[in-house]
């Protein structure tokens, strides 16, 4: 399959921690990408390879994965992080293409 | 500043064609990869294809085949992405996104390019 899926929507309290979770079968050979898009800006890049932030991102961010599926996890989530949240990763048919998932919209209450 | 630059919103009538550019700096050009992804308004990301800047390798998302094209422009470190016969479901906000390490990793974005088509 070349699909990834993810919840729509969750929500987490100011200051919890929330895990964000993508599931695909392309998840069992390539690692998952974050990014966090605000309304009406581009995304950015907040989780890539195995564990990596890029710089500037906050370390409450972090990633894991575990067979087919790939997590995204806020320790300690901000008013700031409310955003949208995609995964992506190489799709796993061997034609190098990339796949993204569906998206999950983050409230925090 | 290493930014990706892009060229502004397009109004295209269904049938048409539309070239939308992205113009990198602050980073040397030729070392990274250029994707293309758009998002039509209220829904998620899509990819679109990939180019390589270094040698002009694409490879193209299989429902777009046939309708786009990718090329770079190497003495003006730019990127341009065409896309042909334009429908009603074409509108969308089409970004650029430097392609990084591992692959499929999209460390830089374009601000996004509206294409409105529309009669």
């Amino acid at each position: 399959s070349s699909e990834l899926t993810q919840d729509p929507a969750v929500s987490v309290a100011l200051g919890q921690t929330v895990r964000i979770t993508c599931q695909g079968d392309s998840l069992r050979s390539y690692y998952a990408s974050w990014y966090q898009q605000k309304p009406g800006q581009a995304p950015v890049l907040v989780i890539y390879g195995k564990n990596n932030r890029p710089s500037g991102i906050p370390d409450r961010f972090s990633g894991s994965s575990s067979g087919n599926t790939a997590s995204l996890t806020i320790t300690g989530a901000q008013a700031e992080d409310e955003a949208d949240y995609y995964c992506n990763s190489r799709d796993s048919s061997g034609n190098h293409h990339v796949v993204f998932g569906g998206g999950t919209k983050l409230t925090v209450l | 500043q290493v930014q990706l630059v892009q060229s502004g919103a397009e109004v295209k009538k269904p049938g048409a064609s539309v070239k939308v550019s992205c113009k990198a700096s602050g980073y040397t050009f030729t070392s990274y990869g250029i994707s293309w992804v758009r998002q039509a308004p209220g829904q998620g990301l899509e990819w679109m294809g990939w180019i390589s800047a270094y040698n002009g390798n694409t490879n193209y998302a299989q429902k777009l085949q046939g309708r786009v094209t990718m090329t770079t422009d190497t003495s003006t470190s730019t990127a341009y992405m065409e896309l042909r016969s334009l429908r009603s479901d074409d509108t969308a906000v089409y970004y650029c996104a430097r392609d990084a390490l591992p692959p499929g990793s999209f460390d830089l974005w374009g601000r996004g390019t509206l294409v409105t088509v529309s009669s």
